[in-house]
Formats: C-alpha cells, structure tokens, sequence
C-alpha cells in the first residue's frame, strides 16, 4: 500500500514569491492534515480536513496562507506571498477512522526555503 | 503554538545502553503518543498510550502513560545503529479529537 505522497520534496523561493505544496493521502482516508516544522521542533497543525471540509483551520495564518481539498481525496496548500520565517518543512498526514484508533501516517514533507 | 517539553534534548550513548527520554505537559492529555522520525521523513508511529498507568511495549521499546496524565517516559532497551533519529512525544485530548500536540523531541545520536 502506498503511503502519502508530497510534491515537491524542496523548494526554494525568494520572499514575496507565491509556493504551493501538494499531497495525496493514503487511499481511502478520509482525514488529512497539514502540519509546520520548524527546525528543531516537533510538527504544528495547520489544518485538518474531514473530506472536503476544513474542520480545523484555528492554526492557519489566513493572511497569506490557504488550502483546499476539492474532491475529498488530494490537497494542496499554499503561500503567498511567502516570508523569510515560513522556512520549514511542511507535511501531510492522513488517517481513517475504520477500525478503531485512527493513527495519523506522516508523508516524507517539503522542505521549503525562503531567500 | 504549544509544544510539550521532552528531556533530554539530545542524547549520546554507546551501542547496547538503554535509553530513557520523558515528556511533561502543563495540560491533561487522554492519549499520548510516541513516534521517531527519521532524516528526510516524515514521523512514524511507534507506541500510543490510551489509560493513565498504562505500560506498553513494542519490542525494545517500553512507554509508561504518567498517572497525572501530564507525562509520558520512554525506555529503549539494548540500542542499535537504527534507533538513531528524533524521537517525539505528542498528546491528543480525546480519542476522536484528532489534534495532536508534540513535543520538542529528543535526538538520539550513537557513538560507535
């Protein structure tokens, strides 16, 4: 089975240039979630979605961040205009609530790089 | 946003020692969680913590769910070359509640 998927592995951007990430979740998961990691610290949600809709979006700075997941299934989440500080990396989660416990399973994330 | 604070930061032991690492929070949490994350990847699960007092293993690894449900300690027994990475704590409010809250994690580096 495969796992999340996130494009692109790196980017790099010079500040006030507009990024997006992609992210298709495991198959037949119906949650996903966005997270932030800074350097050296642990992941921060950004948002989570219950298929389409956008359950948890309290830690989404909307001035210049958004997202959407149109089908319920892909998602993409994008900057704009970026900033020196959003140098992170970003990574995808989903999870399904089959079978009890819905354990979060982790995309490899995007490294991303504001000059 | 809040993070849990994990002890300690970093970590250097040789091959074959065993490993403690613990998390505290300021808030109750219902379920607590430990995954490792490897360079260039993304964090993978390796115990999840449901009752307080609980104890659980997954092979060498042993994690306690703290009585106060504030903490959460994890023990690796008889480390190898491949436990080397971050390991992170995350605490959850209620099964269903999905937000997860992580710690600041801790980097097990071993020296041969």
């Amino acid at each position: 089975e495969a796992g999340v998927v996130q494009s692109p592995r790196y980017k790099i951007i010079e500040k006030k240039q507009p990024v997006a990430f992609w992210c298709n979740p495991i198959s037949g998961h119906n949650t996903l979630y966005w997270y932030r990691q800074n350097l050296g610290q642990g992941p921060e949600l950004l948002i989570r979605y219950e298929n389409e809709e956008a359950v948890d979006d309290s830690q989404l700075p909307k001035d210049r961040f958004s997202a959407e997941r149109l089908k319920g299934v892909d998602s993409t989440l994008k900057i704009q205009p970026a900033e020196l500080g959003d140098s992170a990396v970003y990574l995808c989660a989903s999870s399904s609530r089959a079978g009890g416990y819905n354990e979060q399973f982790f995309g490899p994330g995007t490294r991303l790089t504001v000059l | 946003g809040q993070q849990l604070n994990q002890s300690p930061q970093s970590m250097f032991i040789q091959e074959g020692e065993d490993v403690s690492m613990n998390c505290t929070s300021s808030s109750i949490f219902n379920t607590w969680l430990w995954y490792k994350q490897d360079p260039g990847e993304g964090p993978v699960l390796l115990i999840a913590l449901y009752k307080a007092g609980e104890l659980t293993s997954n092979g060498r690894l042993t994690a306690q769910f703290g009585i106060t449900r504030k903490d959460s300690f994890l023990n690796i027994s008889a480390s190898i070359p491949s436990d080397v990475g971050i390991y992170f704590c995350a605490g959850q409010l209620a099964f269903g509640n999905e937000k997860l809250t992580f710690g600041t994690g801790t980097r097990l580096t071993i020296i041969p």
